[in-house]
């Protein structure tokens, strides 16, 4: 069936830090693509979405690329801030299902 | 928007013992999503409804396990005979159907122990 891999954490980066977090889907055809985020003691909850080849997903300064030739979809902030700290998860849709990676949990240190 | 509300937030069970969750989406929402979620793990899909039809169960949901949606609202889950491996975060979404590129609104979850 269809899986997602995404960089095995936890992560753990300054203040200020560029963040990457790598992402590959196996989906054939042209699935959508999501980050979801879980902050502490919260639920998870859509961050970002792209939908079509080349598309960019961005919301509170990430954002990710729709990279067909790849089947990538990497996570990228130029400056990553203590409340970004949380964990991600990379996500497919096919048909209707969504299929999610394992998580990485990033830590944010002042 | 009132949000996904699951209940109870947590329960604790003895091995053998039949356990309910319940989920209430959100109101206009037409689909219901159940996911399993382990520590460290993301979250597994286990069976998804569209109003009232249960359109499509994941092979990890074993006999052991049920799912309904009367008149396609509120949603519930049943595991029957409870095993410790069923110990896992028990997560409900919701959706309004659009086409591509749907948005799942998630609960907070049911944390079932077995013991």
């Amino acid at each position: 069936g269809d899986s997602v891999t995404q960089m095995e954490g936890p992560v753990t980066l300054s203040e200020e830090a560029f963040l990457t977090i790598n992402c590959t889907y196996t989906a054939t055809g042209y699935p959508s693509l999501f980050w979801y985020v879980q902050y502490p003691g919260e639920g998870l909850q859509l961050l970002l979405k792209a939908t079509k080849a080349d598309d960019k997903g961005s919301n509170k300064g990430f954002e990710a690329t729709y990279r067909k030739e790849t089947t990538s979809f990497h996570l990228e902030k130029g400056s990553v801030q203590v409340s970004d700290s949380a964990v991600y998860f990379c996500s497919e849709q096919g048909a209707q299902k969504l299929v999610f990676g394992q998580g990485t949990r990033l830590t944010i240190n002042p | 928007d009132t949000g996904v509300s699951q209940n109870p937030r947590h329960k604790i069970t003895k091995r053998g013992q039949n356990v309910t969750f319940r989920c209430d989406p959100i109101s206009e929402h037409n689909r219901l999503y159940w996911y399993r979620q382990t520590l460290g793990q993301g979250p597994e899909f286990l069976t998804y409804f569209q109003n009232e039809a249960q359109l499509e169960k994941s092979r990890l949901l074993s006999d052991r396990f049920s799912a309904e949606r009367p008149k396609g609202s509120f949603s519930t889950l049943e595991i029957q005979r409870t095993e410790q491996g069923d110990s896992a975060m028990y997560l409900c979404a919701s959706s309004l159907s659009q086409g591509r590129g749907e948005k799942l609104f998630f609960g907070s979850g049911t944390q079932l122990s077995v013991l």
